[in-house]
């Protein structure tokens, strides 16, 4: 079946440094979506993207699907504390998410 | 605006005895139901979804089994826990934007 796969598993930055997270899938995916991951918290649906060789912006976030539509990377400009937590990536299929692993965001004051 | 409940938030319970998980959404109808697992420093994993009253369809083979008695209501149940039971269950409602309850960390002794 669909795989979603995602590196890093784990990063840590010092704070003010860029971060980028990976997700990868044999098949091209019909869209991808972004999770964040508070430490003891719930999932929280930052975006989603369709079109091949999207880039969206959220402040300091940029979330890009690849051209091919089988891969996604997010970026993180100038790590701040409040980033820390796990960010997943995923597709939807017929209204089920397929996840990837998450990387999780390590921030050094 | 649309609110989703989880209950308990907490529970320890002995390998062999029940469990019953429960999740409420308050805001919309038929709503699409989920729900998911989460290993520690893990993904989540689906395990069961609905699109309706008494339809439910489970992804993976395992000790569990969901109901959705009423239209807003989904619930995880099991009639012996397994070690392997433990977790963070995540209960969501949606389609391809997905909204997360508050979670239950399950421990199983």
């Amino acid at each position: 079946g669909q795989q979603v796969m995602q590196i890093p598993q784990y990063q840590h930055v010092q704070e003010g440094e860029d971060f980028t997270t990976y997700c990868n899938s044999s098949t091209t995916l019909s869209n991808i979506q972004w999770y964040k991951q508070r430490p003891g918290g719930h999932p929280v649906f930052l975006i989603q993207l369709v079109k091949s060789g999207e880039v969206k912006k959220q402040k300091r976030l940029t979330f890009q699907f690849g051209e091919a539509k089988k891969n996604s990377s997010l970026h993180i400009t100038a790590t701040q504390t409040t980033d820390v937590g796990t960010y997943f990536c995923c597709s939807s299929n017929t209204g089920k998410l397929i996840f990837g692993q998450g990387t999780t965001l390590q921030v050094k004051p | 605006s649309q609110t989703i409940h989880q209950w308990p938030a907490t529970l320890v319970q002995p390998v062999g005895s029940p469990l019953s998980l429960e999740c409420t959404v308050e805001g919309t109808s038929n709503p699409n139901l989920y729900w998911y697992r989460q290993a520690a420093g893990r993904g989540l994993q689906l395990l069961f979804y609905s699109v309706g009253i008494g339809q439910i369809s489970s992804e993976v083979p395992q000790n569990l089994s969901a109901s959705r008695p009423q239209d807003r209501q989904f619930i995880l149940s099991s009639k012996k826990l397994l070690l392997s039971d433990s977790g963070f269950y995540l209960c969501a409602w949606g389609w391809n934007e997905q909204f997360f309850g508050p979670g239950t960390r399950l421990t199983v002794l």
